[in-house]
Order: structure tokens, then sequence, then C-alpha cells
């Protein structure tokens, strides 16, 4: 099982609708989650970091923490194209104090 | 202000050459990690230098080697090149060097070993 499991896609979604990204992780004393955009040919930027169970909202970001069950997930509300983008889930191991990375899903948002 | 800035960004080697990736952070970062990521897979953690001493190294072979100085720049080496090394390498600075701080990534040096 990898540490940090994302959905690779493409995620295709509609200019104006709800874009939902969801991540899981196999640490279950993990504390700190991370939400990171990376257009391509570029370096990752950060969105959203996220400490605590519950919703945290940024904007037109909302994300979702969840530790019982073991994930993480990002909301984009009115998505644009220029969310197009590939977001990548990071997640701080306590088991080794490593910043822990998944793969990545591509959101593709359709005019 | 500038940002986390990387040289070169494109780099072309041999197998069995060496190769050094340099980084400038953010001023007032003291925090430099580095990062390899490979098409369509996340960044894999190559180190982690706070205060110029090593905080964090990942599973990489020893012909990967690092050092910070002490205006927090920092090189990354890569010795005895394989093809498996051509790849994105990023460094991120942050201002502490907590595994959590939030990662400000410079623009990547992009290698290609033939």
């Amino acid at each position: 099982q990898k540490e940090v499991e994302q959905n690779s896609g493409p995620l295709s979604v509609p200019e104006g609708a709800i874009a939902s990204l969801n991540c899981t992780y196999s640490d279950r004393v993990s504390q700190s989650f991370f939400w990171y955009r990376q257009y391509s040919g570029k370096s990752p930027e950060l969105i959203m970091s996220i400490y605590s169970n519950g919703d945290k909202e940024d904007g037109r970001f909302t994300a979702q923490l969840n530790k019982a069950s073991q994930y993480v997930s990002l909301l984009i509300r009115d998505s644009q194209p220029s969310d197009s983008a590939t977001y990548l889930c990071a997640v701080v191991m306590d088991s080794n104090y490593q910043l822990i990375w998944g793969a990545g899903t591509k959101l593709i948002i359709k005019p | 202000d500038a940002g986390v800035t990387q040289s070169p960004t494109h780099l072309i080697k041999t197998r069995g050459q060496h190769v050094t990736l340099r980084c400038s952070p953010i001023s007032g970062h003291k925090s430099v990690s580095w990062y390899q990521q490979v098409l369509g897979q996340g960044p894999q953690f190559i180190f982690q230098y706070y205060e110029k001493e090593e905080r964090g190294r990942g599973n990489f072979p020893d012909r990967f080697s690092a050092r910070q100085f002490p205006n927090y720049s920092s090189e990354l080496n890569v010795n005895a090149l394989l093809l498996g090394d051509s790849a994105l390498y990023l460094c991120a600075s942050s201002f502490s060097g907590g595994v959590g701080s939030p990662l400000h990534f410079g623009n990547g040096t992009r290698l290609t070993v033939t």
C-alpha cells in the first residue's frame, strides 16, 4: 500500500462546477496535510494546509480532513479553466517525520 | 522579493558524469530541501538542510550528496549519473526546519542523462 494515494485522473469538470479531489494516507497518526498545485512544466505551489479534523476554507478552496478515515480532500468551487493543473497531496508521516507526496491528480476544467 | 532560484534550468549529461545543481533560498529562509520529480509522479524527498546541517535524508544512493553554505544557499551533487537520474530536481526553502513548514519551490532544474 502506498503511503499517500491519489487518483491520477484526469478528472474533467465543467467550468463553474465544484471539483472534488481526494487523497488517502496510511499513517494513522499523521498530523500535517498539504495541497499543492502544479501547472505543467512548473514547480508546485502551496494552496492549503490543514491540521485539524473538519473543513478549512480559503476563497474558492476548501480542504476537508477526516483522520479517523485517513483521508483529506480539496474542493474547488466555481471552477475556472485556470484551475486546470495537477493537484498534489502531501502528508507528514509521523512514523518517519518525512513529508510524503502523492502522485497527483490531473484536473481539467472544460469551458 | 526574489523567490527560490535554481540553476541551471536545463542540463544534459552523459552516463557516468557528475552534476552540481545550485539553489538560493528566499531571503530569511534557513531551510533548504531537495526533491526529485519524475514525470507523472509526486516529488521524492532527497535531502533537507537547516542552519547548514543535514536534517533529513531520503531513500537515495550515496551518489547523491548535498551541502548548505553560510549564506543558506545549497548545492546538490550527483556522481556517476545513471539514465534513471533523468528528472526534474526541485529545491524548496522554508523559514524553519520543521517538516510541516510550508515549502516554497524554485522553478527546478531539468536534468537529462543520455
